[in-house]
């Protein structure tokens, strides 16, 4: 079955550092993937979405990479502020329609 | 632009009743719409697709007849949980895309269900 894994475990970076968060997946040949952005008691928020035809895609200080062979997606925050501290979260279209799976998401604290 | 509203943002209700979750696209038409739920801690868990002007399609484990979900307009989906019990309490979260984003969801604020 499909499956996404995310770094369960909260990642805290110093302010001014860039974030690196990664997404993995296996059985899946997306056409895409998708990061959001989740703050707590909130809906997510769309980032990006990059295509299988993309390795890299960027937004201001945001950059996703998108690798099919290695079934992975890195997202990178460069000079991180402690108002970039929110839960990322990785996402997946479902074989053949428009849902998304979602991964379980890295919790991002930057310190001032 | 792309603007979804879910009301009410959080309601607390006895076990028993029923509850009604609204989820609205403010300035696109949605023939679309998703309804998730999400526990403490947990990503989010696609519940159903709602489909305008067709019965909405559940994923397995979820029971069609205790979520009720109805997409009556464009700009509308509607989910009502029914005979409410403390195991139901989460956090429900709808999503829509149009015609014109194919790819992309845009999220609700969500909706805080707590049944005592």
């Amino acid at each position: 079955s499909q499956k996404i894994e995310q770094n369960s475990e909260a990642l805290n970076i110093q302010e001014g550092k860039t974030a690196t968060l990664t997404c993995n997946y296996t059985n899946y040949s997306p056409a895409y993937l998708q990061w959001y952005r989740q703050d707590p008691g909130r809906g997510p928020v769309f980032l990006l979405l990059i295509r299988e035809n993309e390795k890299e895609k960027r937004k201001e200080r945001l950059k996703v990479t998108f690798d099919t062979t290695l079934k992975q997606s890195l997202f990178h925050i460069t000079a991180s502020q402690p108002a970039d501290s929110a839960t990322y979260l990785c996402a997946l279209p479902d074989t053949g329609r428009r849902a998304l799976t979602f991964g379980s998401g890295t919790r991002l604290q930057v310190q001032p | 632009g792309a603007v979804v509203s879910q009301h009410p943002s959080w309601v607390i209700c006895k076990s028993g009743t029923s509850v009604k979750i609204e989820c609205r696209s403010l300035d696109f038409q949605a023939t679309t719409m998703f309804w998730y739920r999400q526990f403490p801690k947990q990503s989010l868990m696609l519940m159903a697709t709602s489909n305008e002007g067709s019965k909405a399609t559940y994923e397995q484990g979820v029971e069609k007849d205790k979520f009720l979900i109805n997409h009556a307009s464009l700009t509308l989906s509607t989910l009502t949980v029914t005979s409410a019990h403390p195991e139901d309490s989460s956090f429900y979260i709808c999503s829509a895309n149009g015609d014109g984003r194919l790819a992309e969801q845009y999220f609700g604020p969500g909706t805080r269900l707590t049944v005592t």
